[in-house]
Order: C-alpha cells, then structure tokens, then sequence
C-alpha cells in the first residue's frame, strides 16, 4: 500500500523559514518523480515544485523559485521542500504527491499526502 | 504558461443526475489531461488521467473525454459521495496548472 507520510509545518513570521519532509512507502520511490502542490485556504490547487525519481533535475513555479528547494533522499525514501523568505501568500496546505509514471515525469498524480498546515503571520 | 478554465465553478445537482464539467485549455495539450476530486479537509483524489483513463478504484460511472483544448468529464447516476469540489490539471508542460475547480453540490 502506497502511503506519503507528512510532518513539518506550522506557524511562522514573514521573513522566516520552515521545512517540510514526506517519507513515502509501497513503491519504489526512485522511480517516481515527486510533487509539491499547496492549496491557499478556501482557495484551489497550485503546483509548487517536482524533482525527478533521480533528484537529477528539480523544477519550481515562478512564484517560488528562489525561495524554495525541493530535494530528496533516495536512501531514506524522503522528500523535502526548504521554504525560506516566506510570505503571507505562501500560507497554505502542502501536499506531497506522487508522479503516477516509472519512467518520466508524467505530471499526473496517482497519490497523495494527507497534507501539511503553513501559515505565516506574524 | 497554460491557463486552465473550468465550467460551470459550481453546479447543483441531484442524485441520479447526470452531470458533465468541461475544462478548457489556453493551448493545445494533446490529452495531458487529468482530474482529481475532493472533499472538504481532504486531499484530492486522482480520478482520471491522460484525459479518458480511469484511475484505478474509480467507478465506472465517471468518464472524461477530450483533446487539443476541450474536456470533460462526466459523472452518470450522481452519487451522495460525488458530491464534492472537481480540478482538471495539464501535465504537458511547467508550470503544471489547475482549472479554478468546480463544486458539485446537493440540490
């Protein structure tokens, strides 16, 4: 059974840092690419960063490159986002995802994480 | 960046009803197509993928259709627990994007 276990998160200051981590199980997590996707509150979905199954390459939405890192530990079968300078608009529930394709980053996802609270406020 | 429409953003329905929500993308995505639903507090559920395939676990009363720019995806018989909020997402390119969603609710 495929599970996506998340922790981190929390309250914290504009300006501030917090890091967010997945351990995932059931599939063998090098093979798959992972996502981060948030949902602002009430608000509807938006893609955040994925790092291919290889952690050979990453990619970052506009409004978060530079700012967050994406990375991964195939060792440990764990995912990270490192948030840092963050912002009131980046408050929002985190999920982990996982890519639904073996071989490539398919950008559909077949599991979820049961999410993660970020609110920065001060 | 490729900028998904949903419509109708909600709709009311009861059960048995068949519904269909069409998203629309800015360009064309072949059928890089997919779409998830999701229930308050919960995370989303992927339901279809590549546009017309059913995840796995999915009843066979939900169906999506389309390519290029036009898709939809159709619930037949209306269930209690379909009742719910529906995103179609492009995965052909990043930034990967999210139709604003649609909320199903009980009429």
């Amino acid at each position: 059974e495929v599970q996506l276990l998340q922790s981190g998160g929390g309250l914290v200051q504009p300006g501030g840092s917090l890091r967010l981590s997945c351990v995932a199980s059931g599939f063998t997590f090098r093979n798959y690419a992972m996502t981060w996707v948030r949902q602002a509150p009430g608000k509807g979905l938006e893609w955040v960063s994925t790092v291919r199954g290889s952690a050979s390459a990453t990619f970052y939405a506009d409004s978060v490159k530079g700012r967050f890192t994406i990375s991964r530990d195939n060792s440990r079968n764990s995912l990270s986002l490192q948030m840092t300078s963050l912002r009131p608009e980046d408050a929002a529930i985190y999920f982990c995802v996982k890519d639904s394709s073996p071989t490539a980053v398919a950008g559909s996802y077949d599991f979820w994480g049961q999410g993660t609270l970020v609110a920065v406020s001060s | 960046d490729i900028e998904m429409t949903q419509s109708p953003s909600s709709l009311s329905a009861s059960v048995g009803d068949r519904i269909t929500i069409t998203c629309r993308a800015s360009q064309t995505i072949a059928d890089h197509l997919n779409w998830y639903q999701q229930k308050p507090g919960k995370a989303p559920k992927p339901l279809i993928y590549a546009a017309s395939s059913l995840q796995s676990g999915v009843p066979s009363r939900f169906s999506g259709s389309g390519s290029g720019t036009d898709f939809a995806l159709t619930i037949d018989s209306l269930q209690a627990e379909d009742f719910a909020t529906y995103y179609c997402q492009q995965s052909v390119s990043t930034p990967l994007t999210f139709g604003g969603g649609t909320k199903v609710e009980i009429k």
